[in-house]
């Protein structure tokens, strides 16, 4: 167990509508990450928020949102769903302020577009 | 900028065989290194890192890995392949400077053959 909760699991739903991820990271970090990882994608980097402000930017297409709130936990919004929007979404967290510190990922929600 | 490499998408052994995952990496500054594992519909799992306090890291599960500075290579073996290690498995870079941003391969499939 990592520590990172990822909620929900799995969910299946149809194009053009929008979901919600959310992720609760390790007690005490600061840091989260978002990732999506597809078959023909592999692993992207999406958003990186630290306490609450959006750090880096990846791959995060326009109709992708995330936030991070005061108690830490961050929500990735998807709308206007497509098929290619199908695909396992990870989030992580980091211990803050160590370089040398690793990411701790979430099992992951499986988003399966119809 | 950082950057890694992994060589060769799929890797198959058979079991009880040498293990040998190739992982090049690319940093301008001292690199962080990490080796992740993927099990099938699980989230990524760290398997090792190197943080400069010794070359040859050990991780969980018998694997190991050498940071070659002159051959900015850091590969992963385990003496003896079981069963259980067929996996995913991802290399990562992460160094100071640039949002101290994690950058992962594109990962090799462990088959292990019976």
């Amino acid at each position: 167990d990592s520590g990172v909760t990822q909620t929900p699991k799995h969910l299946i739903t149809a194009t053009g509508q929008r979901v919600t991820l959310r992720c609760s990271p390790r007690s005490g970090d600061l840091s989260v990450y978002w990732y999506q990882q597809s078959l023909d994608q592999g692993l992207q980097f999406l958003i990186q928020y630290y306490n609450g402000e959006e750090r880096a930017k990846g791959n995060i297409l326009e109709r992708f949102s995330a936030q991070q709130f005061p108690d830490l936990h961050s929500e990735l919004n998807l709308s206007s769903l497509e098929l290619g929007d199908s695909a396992l979404y990870f989030c992580a967290s980091s211990v803050s302020g160590r370089v040398s510190g690793e990411l701790f990922f979430g099992e992951g929600s499986r988003l399966t577009v119809l | 900028a950082q950057s890694v490499t992994q060589l060769g998408s799929h890797v198959s052994v058979s079991e009880g065989a040498l293990v040998l995952l190739r992982c090049n990496y690319s940093s301008s500054v001292p690199p962080y290194l990490f080796w992740y594992v993927q099990y099938p519909n699980q989230g990524l799992q760290l398997l090792l890192k190197y943080t400069s306090a010794a070359t040859l890291v050990k991780g969980i599960n018998g694997f190991e890995a050498e940071f070659k500075k002159s051959e900015t290579s850091f590969h992963l073996t385990k003496p003896s392949a079981h069963m259980s290690d067929a996996a995913e498995y991802f290399c990562a870079v992460r160094a100071e400077g640039g949002g101290n941003q994690f950058y992962f391969g594109t990962g090799t499939s462990l088959t292990v053959i019976p």
